[in-house]
């Protein structure tokens, strides 16, 4: 596997489900991010991870937890969601935390919410 | 606040045609701005980055340019084929948000008839 990974690429879930998605960038990055592309509405940033560390949260709700493990990995848990939050979930890397890096996509899960 | 604006918000010509999408920002001070290509449903991929010192960026039948000052860039696509039909977004990395944080626009959708 080359570049950065997601699995799965389509999920559909109940809104007192719990599932995760799980990222894989095989880049050698150290910093990883989670956007979210809802229908007609810009990319919006989730969270920010820099070296494992979460370096920042974009005001998300508290049942959208991200986890990362170490630089290759990350995780979204998603507990009791809601309709409006089917969307298109993208995880990125970059080679550093730092403005002037290239972000690098993975191919991104599809999610519904029923 | 940085806010990013792509117009027009569709596209469509005929093959052969050359393209312009447009991209402006409201927050001159960036590091760096990128245009992504996203196909319906798929994540994104990368096609140039421009850093903030830089005019231009070209790859192919690609080039793009950046007049910081004005808060402008400007993706021109040579000889349009039916296999540029897609999303195209730009994203800017702004330096009053650390972290190596993007921000999107709502992208033009282009469409190239045979």
């Amino acid at each position: 596997e080359t570049g950065v990974t997601q699995t799965p690429r389509h999920l559909v879930m109940g809104m007192t489900n719990k599932k995760s998605l799980k990222c894989e960038q095989h880049l050698g990055h150290n910093a990883m991010y989670w956007y979210k592309q809802s229908a007609k509405k810009p990319l919006e940033l989730m969270f920010v991870y820099n070296f494992k560390e979460q370096t920042e949260n974009n005001s998300v709700p508290s049942r959208f937890s991200p986890e990362c493990p170490n630089s290759s990995h990350l995780f979204l848990h998603l507990h009791t969601l809601q309709p409006e939050d089917s969307a298109l979930y993208l995880c990125a890397s970059a080679e550093g935390g730092f403005a002037s890096y290239e972000q690098y996509f993975g191919p991104g899960t599809r999610l519904t919410v029923t | 606040k940085q806010e990013v604006t792509q117009i027009p918000a569709a596209l469509s010509v005929p093959e052969g045609e050359n393209l312009v999408l447009n991209c402006s920002f409201t927050d001159s001070a960036i590091y760096n701005l990128q245009w992504f290509r996203q196909d319906p449903g798929k994540g994104l991929t990368s096609l140039l980055l421009i850093q903030s010192s830089q005019r231009e960026q070209t790859s192919g039948r690609l080039n793009a340019s950046l007049d910081k000052s004005s808060g402008r860039s400007t993706l021109y696509i040579a000889a349009s084929q039916p296999g540029d039909s897609a999303t195209y977004l730009c994203a800017v990395s702004t330096v009053k948000a650390a972290g190596n944080k993007l921000t999107f626009g709502g992208g033009t959708r282009v469409l190239v008839k045979p």
